[in-house]
Parts: C-alpha cells; structure tokens; sequence
C-alpha cells in the first residue's frame, strides 16, 4: 500500500506554540497533499507539494518534502484555538489515479 | 456554488436494506470519489470515476456499486448493508484524476454519518 502514516497520533500544544506533524509513505509520489478536517466535517485541502518541491509555504503553514526518506512534514507556526483538528496527508502516484490518505493527527491547541 | 453536496447526511438502516448515497457537484469536475471514514481511522477509496463514463475500484470495493450518472452526480449503493458498513461516507471531486498535479486536489462533501443496525 502506498498509504501515508502521521505522526504523532495525537498532540496537544498550547495556543501560540509551533505545531509539527508528520507524514511517511511507502512508493514513489507524483505529489503530496495535506488536508485539515474540523470534527463532523468534510476535508479541506490545506496545501501541496510536488515531487520535485522540497518546501512549500503558505500563511502560517510550513511543508517540507523529503522524497529520498519518503516523508514529508507540515508546520503550523503560532497556533490558534481554531486550527484545532485532524490533519492528513495524502499521496498520489504518476501513472495511476488513486488518492492514498493516512489516518491522521488530532491536533489540540488549548487556549 | 454550493461545491459538494450529499444526501442524506444520516441514516440508519437494518442489515440487509438496501440503500443509495447521493453525491453532485456543481464544479465542473471531472473526477469524482467515494471515501469511507472509520473511528480514528483516514479515508479509505472505495470507488472512483477518472472522468464521466467510466468507474474504477479503490481500495475496498467489496459490498459497494457505483454509478456516474452524468458529470456532476456520482451515486454509492449498497446492495445488503452489513453492520461492518457502519461509518461515515465522503464524496469528492477533482478538476482532473490523481497524479496530474496542481489539479488534482479534492474537494470534499460534508459525509453521510450510516449506521446499520
């Protein structure tokens, strides 16, 4: 399976702190994706990184992407109560048109 | 533009009803997804269509049909529903299928929360 797995499972920060999460897979990518989901909510697409990109910003997120370790890393600087929830990456190959997800971190910014 | 929408949002059913998820999108799309989305769990692919007309297995297919009714609709029917079919359903879509870069990014449906009994 080319399925990405995060890491950690779980982590709680506190509001104003740097929340990092990470993401390994297992097969050669076309691109990689991180999306946000809210509790009871569909996905929303955060960021991508193609295959030939090694970091990537946008507003106050950070990807890294390390195609020779398979792993990628997503950087949420100065955290907020609201970027409270699950974050997934996702894979996709060159010559097949299959979405792979991880099973995500829950992430927890107190107040 | 309402972007992805599903109905219903919850059901319940008895093992063994039958039961059809709807899905369409008002995007211009041209691939569509269906997800399942267990207790802690990511989202697994359960079927896709790359473009209209043509439909594909992921990676659970089994107890599941689909049908890509026209561009924008992509329906999910379970024949026999099984308690193990308990979970909650995404719908998605894409400008282009997976693999074409930049626009291959999915938009996602709110879920249909099934339980079957």
């Amino acid at each position: 399976s080319q399925q990405g797995e995060e890491d950690p499972q779980a982590l709680s920060i506190q509001e104003g702190e740097n929340a990092t999460m990470n993401c390994s897979y297992k097969t050669s990518i076309n691109n990689l994706q991180w999306y946000r989901q809210n509790s009871g909510r569909g996905l929303v697409h955060l960021i991508l990184i193609r295959s030939n990109e090694r970091e990537k910003h946008s507003g106050r997120l950070r990807v890294t992407l390390d195609t020779s370790k398979k792993s990628s890393s997503l950087l949420i600087t100065a955290s907020r109560a609201a970027d409270t929830a699950s974050y997934f990456c996702a894979t996709s190959s060159y010559n097949f048109n299959k979405f792979y997800f991880g099973s995500g971190t829950k992430l927890n910014v107190k107040p | 533009n309402a972007g992805v929408t599903q109905t219903p949002k919850f059901q319940v059913l008895k093992t063994g009803q039958s039961m059809t998820l709807q899905c369409a999108q008002d995007m211009n799309h041209n691939s569509m997804y269906w997800y399942r989305q267990d207790p802690g769990m990511g989202l697994r692919l359960i079927y896709y269509s790359a473009s209209e007309g043509t439909t594909d297995k992921g990676e659970v297919p089994n107890g599941y049909n689909v049908s890509r009714l026209n561009k924008r609709e992509f329906s999910l029917r379970l024949e026999s529903a099984a308690p193990s079919q308990t979970s909650v359903y995404f719908c998605a879509s894409s400008v282009l299928p997976p693999g074409t870069g930049s626009t291959d990014t999915q938009y996602f449906g709110p879920g249909t929360r099934l339980t079957v009994l």
